[in-house]
């Protein structure tokens, strides 16, 4: 049974610290996507990539942010220095172009 | 901006009874479409999807339809099961690689 896996799941830290949140695609899957997803804004696409290469990281603030994906089978998502507004779960998805998007579990992220 | 929304936040249903989720959408040049159910704890899971060429999709259950002419996108559950609670999503994209979430129905099941 393929799926998108994350680590970690949860996640507390301090303001100012280094989080990062990986994921592993599934299997074949050419795109990556990176989301976050509060009550407030709902589900919101941070990043993405297709074949490894980035496509659009509009939705991420780029000061603290980035997004990377070092090979076909690891995805990462880093915030440095992390802020308690960043407070929320973040999910990545995999997909192949255009096909349905396969979500993780997702990774929630406390930042005190 | 062009926006996907939900007609409703909630929905309470009865045990056996058909689910109708709505959905509207105003990006004109969306031409693909998708459900998902989201569990507590857990990332969205995939239901049905939809392309613009179709009005009408059927699944396990499930029946995706689509009305291009008022941009509106519903989902029906047939013989609603307590396990069908949870959070609905649908999505448009116009591109097969970003998809634009709306805000979420919360559907409950009453036994």
């Amino acid at each position: 049974d393929a799926r998108v896996t994350q680590t970690p799941r949860d996640k507390v830290t301090e303001m100012g610290q280094e989080v990062t949140m990986r994921c592993q695609p599934i299997l074949g899957h050419n795109t990556v996507f990176w989301y976050r997803q509060t009550m407030m804004q709902g589900l919101e696409l941070l990043a993405y990539f297709r074949n490894r290469a980035p496509l659009d990281d509009s939705g991420m603030p780029k000061d603290r942010f980035s997004a990377e994906m070092p090979d076909a089978t690891l995805a990462t998502l880093k915030i440095q220095p992390s802020e308690p507004r960043d407070s929320a779960v973040y999910f990545c998805a995999s997909g192949n172009g255009a096909d349905t998007q396969y979500f993780g579990p997702g990774t929630r992220l406390t930042v005190l | 901006g062009e926006s996907v929304g939900l007609h409703l936040p909630t929905l309470s249903v009865q045990e056996g009874d058909n689910s109708i989720i709505n959905c509207a959408y105003s990006n004109s040049a969306s031409d693909y479409f998708i459900w998902y159910k989201q569990e507590s704890g857990k990332g969205p899971q995939f239901i049905i999807d939809i392309r613009s060429n179709m009005d009408k999709r059927q699944g396990q259950r499930v029946t995706v339809l689509l009305n291009k002419t008022v941009k509106h996108l519903s989902l029906q559950i047939a013989a609603t099961q307590p396990g069908d609670s949870a959070v609905y999503f649908c999505a448009e994209s116009d591109n097969d690689y970003k998809l634009s979430f709306g805000a979420g129905t919360t559907v409950t099941v009453r036994a």
